[in-house]
C-alpha cells in the first residue's frame, strides 16, 4: 500500500524559515510534490522532485531523499499570505496517480 | 489561460437525494480528475480519465457514484443517493499528462448533505 507522515500543525513568526517533513512509503515510487491550499481554496501546485537533492523556487525550496523515502519544504522569508495547508503528494508507477498526504497546517503569526 | 471551472460552487441536499457536479478542464488536458476532500484531510482520488477513458476508478463507491467524459473534454460527477458521509468538497483537477505530478485544480464544490 502507500502511506504519507506530515505534521498536523506548524506555526512560525513572519521573517522566519519553517520545514515541513514527509515521509512516504509506496511501491513504484516516481517522486514527490508539494501543494498548497489556502482555507476555502485549491490546492496549488509548488514543486516537485523525481530525483534526490534540493529544488528551489523563490522563497520555497523542496527536497527529496529517495532512499530515505522522506522529503520536505523548506518556506523562507515567511510572509503571513503564506498561512496556508501544505500537502505532500506521492506518484507511483504501478498506480499511477497521486496520493495526497493529511496535510501540515502552518500558521504564520506577525 | 482560463483555469479549472467546476459548478456549482456550494450545494446542500438532504440524504437519499441525488446531485450533479460538473467540471471543464484547462483546454487541452488530457487527463481529468475527481477528488473527494473532506474537512482535515487531503484529497482523495474518486476518479481520473485520459480523455474519455477512465484510468482509476478504485476508490469511487460505485452503487451510488457515477461519473462521465463523453467527449473527452468536460465532466459530471453524480451521486444517487447522497449519504450524510458524502458532505465534503469535489475537486476537479487537470493535467496535460497521463501521469502528471502537476495538477491543475478547480475550486471545488462544496457539498452538505443534512
Amino acid at each position: 500500500g502507500q502511506s504519507l507522515e506530515q505534521p498536523s500543525e506548524v506555526t512560525a513568526v513572519e521573517g522566519a524559515i519553517v520545514q515541513i517533513n514527509c515521509t512516504y512509503q509506496t511501491s513504484g515510487f516516481y517522486g514527490l510534490s508539494w501543494y498548497q491550499q489556502h482555507d476555502g481554496g485549491a490546492p496549488t501546485f509548488l514543486s516537485y522532485n523525481a530525483l534526490d537533492g534540493l529544488e528551489e523556487t523563490g522563497r520555497f525550496s523542496s527536497f527529496l531523499s529517495r532512499s530515505d523515502s522522506y522529503g520536505y519544504l523548506l518556506l523562507q522569508e515567511l510572509q503571513m499570505k503564506d498561512s496556508a495547508s501544505y500537502f505532500c503528494a506521492v506518484g507511483s508507477y504501478n498506480t499511477d496517480k497521486l496520493i495526497f498526504g493529511t496535510g501540515t497546517r502552518l500558521q504564520v503569526f506577525p | 489561460e482560463a483555469g479549472v471551472a467546476q459548478s456549482p460552487r456550494y450545494k446542500i441536499i438532504e440524504k437519499r437525494q441525488s446531485v450533479a457536479f460538473w467540471c471543464n478542464p484547462i483546454s487541452g488536458h488530457a487527463t481529468l480528475y475527481w477528488y473527494q476532500q473532506i474537512l482535515g484531510q487531503g484529497p482523495k482520488l474518486l476518479i481520473q480519465f485520459q480523455n474519455n477513458g477512465v484510468v482509476d476508478d478504485s476508490q469511487l463507491p460505485k452503487d451510488r457514484f457515477s461519473a462521465e467524459r463523453l467527449k473527452g473534454v468536460d465532466s459530471t460527477l453524480k451521486i444517487q443517493p447522497a449519504k450524510l458521509e458524502d458532505s465534503a468538497v469535489y475537486l476537479c483537477a487537470s493535467s496535460s499528462g497521463r501521469s502528471s505530478y502537476e495538477q491543475y485544480f478547480g475550486p471545488g464544490t462544496r457539498l452538505t448533505v443534512t
